[in-house]
């Protein structure tokens, strides 16, 4: 059965530190992979997108890796500002279709405190 | 900033209503979305919609009906609300990420929250 799990399921920190958020996959066969930050009462936004041969892929303060060999892959954020406050959503395609089905994790609840 | 834009916003109901949620892009993007949501929970694809006259149903069964009739315009109706519909639905565009296949990366509205009574 083709899933995404992600951990932790929330995560609290202060403002200024690092953490990485955590995305493993069932989902074959492998196309891509997505993460998305998705602010409360809006819709998500795309932050990376990475494919098999990708290994690390940034964005600002935003560092995706993907270990396609384990299925994982994790986002790091770099010294976090109040703003990163969300929920971070990793989602995998996979290529039994030309739309490329989309497989979304449950996400993980950042908040930072200042 | 995204092109995509959906409303209401924000809809409280009553059971056995007749409710249309409005989606409209301006990318010209062919293929669209809707999602439904819950807290804490998955997107769950509902439609979608290759391009004009074109909609399928996704893999969550919803009683929800939508049409494609301009490119920029994917409406989501529900003929008759019931407090099950109560969640957020979420609609979204999408384009080729260049020559990556199967990347198409998803633009979303900002959601439409339904709350039935």
């Amino acid at each position: 059965k083709n899933q995404v799990e992600q951990s932790p399921q929330s995560l609290i920190i202060l403002e200024g530190k690092n953490c990485t958020l955590q995305c493993n996959y069932t989902v074959s066969p492998f196309s891509n992979l997505r993460w998305y930050k998705q602010d409360t009462g809006r819709g998500p936004v795309s932050l990376t997108i990475m494919t098999f041969s990708e290994n690390t892929k940034s964005n600002g303060r935003y560092t995706a890796t993907l270990d396609a060999d384990t299925k994982q892959s994790s986002l790091h954020i770099t010294a976090s500002q109040l703003s990163d406050s969300a929920s971070y959503i990793c989602v995998v395609s996979d290529r039994g279709s030309t739309l490329g089905r989309l497989y979304f994790g449950r996400g993980t609840q950042l908040t930072v405190w200042p | 900033e995204a092109d995509i834009y959906q409303t209401p916003r924000y809809l409280v109901i009553g059971t056995g209503k007749k409710i249309t949620l409005e989606c409209s892009q301006t990318m010209g993007h062919d293929k669209m979305y809707w999602y439904q949501q819950d807290p804490g929970m998955e997107l769950h694809l509902i439609h979608y919609s290759y391009g004009v006259n074109s909609t399928e149903k996704g893999d969550l069964s919803s009683e929800s009906t939508v049409s494609r009739i301009r490119t920029e315009h994917f409406p989501l109706t529900l003929e008759s609300a019931r407090p099950s519909h109560t969640s957020q639905y979420l609609c979204a565009s999408s384009t080729p990420q260049g020559t990556i296949s199967g990347a198409n990366v998803l633009t979303f509205g900002a959601g439409s929250r339904l709350t039935v009574l």
